[in-house]
């Protein structure tokens, strides 16, 4: 089955001590990006890449950072998680930049940051 | 409607009526624009997108139409049934290539089937 696979779903952390959301997807997609989204604000993106080890940020790039070392993986770190980053996060892929209208998402990892 | 913009509206239908929402969006330069539907506890689900070079773009059960002219963008869904019950995102592709294919998301309309 297609999917897009993020762990863990729910989080609850502390200030400042660092965590790192995993996506992976078995599409062999090139395309994946990492939204955030928050009531009243929609999704917006975070980080995307393009293919394996090109990355770029997003519109809310600030206090995060991603790898992609692997086609199928596309983890999110956050180094000093603050309060102001609890949200929803999704991740997306595509089959490639040019097709990204067409995104596979994640469930979803509903992140608290206390 | 929604707008890339607003707060998140609402609508309530019958089972089996047709819905209607609606999206105006801001970018005159976007190549493509794109629905979502997006079901409670769940990641958003690609439904239908047209070209900007159309007018109108036909899936099963659902209409995406846009209007160049006034910036608006609508998705009709025909027979509603209990299951179509979710947010709906509009989205607009900016169409300048490389790393400006961005999308951006509108922030959803409730859709509500009563049975």
């Amino acid at each position: 089955e297609a999917q897009v696979t993020q762990n863990p779903r729910y989080l609850i952390t502390v200030t400042g001590k660092k965590l790192t959301v995993t996506c992976s997807q078995n599409m062999n997609h090139e395309y994946m990006s990492w939204y955030r989204q928050d009531p009243g604000l929609g999704l917006r993106q975070i980080y995307y890449s393009m293919n394996v080890e090109v990355t770029d940020k997003g519109d809310v790039p600030e206090g995060y950072k991603v790898s992609r070392k692997e086609k199928r993986n596309f983890p999110l770190i956050l180094e000093s998680p603050s309060p102001n980053q609890t949200s929803l996060y999704f991740c997306a892929s595509s089959p490639d930049i040019w097709r990204n209208t067409e995104a596979f998402f994640g469930q979803g990892t509903r992140l608290t940051v206390v | 409607g929604e707008s890339v913009g607003l707060h998140l509206p609402t609508l309530s239908v019958q089972e089996g009526d047709n819905s209607i929402i609606n999206c105006a969006y801001s970018n005159s330069a976007s190549d493509y624009f794109i629905w979502y539907k997006q079901e409670s506890g769940k990641g958003p689900q690609f439904i239908i997108d047209i070209r900007s070079n159309m007018d109108k773009r036909q899936g099963q059960r659902v209409t995406v139409l846009l209007n160049k002219t006034v910036k608006h963008l609508s998705l009709q869904i025909a027979a509603t049934q209990p299951g179509d019950s979710a947010v709906y995102f509009c989205a607009e592709r900016g169409g300048s290539g490389g790393s400006n294919y961005k999308l951006t998301f509108g922030k959803g309309t409730l859709l509500t089937v009563n049975p």
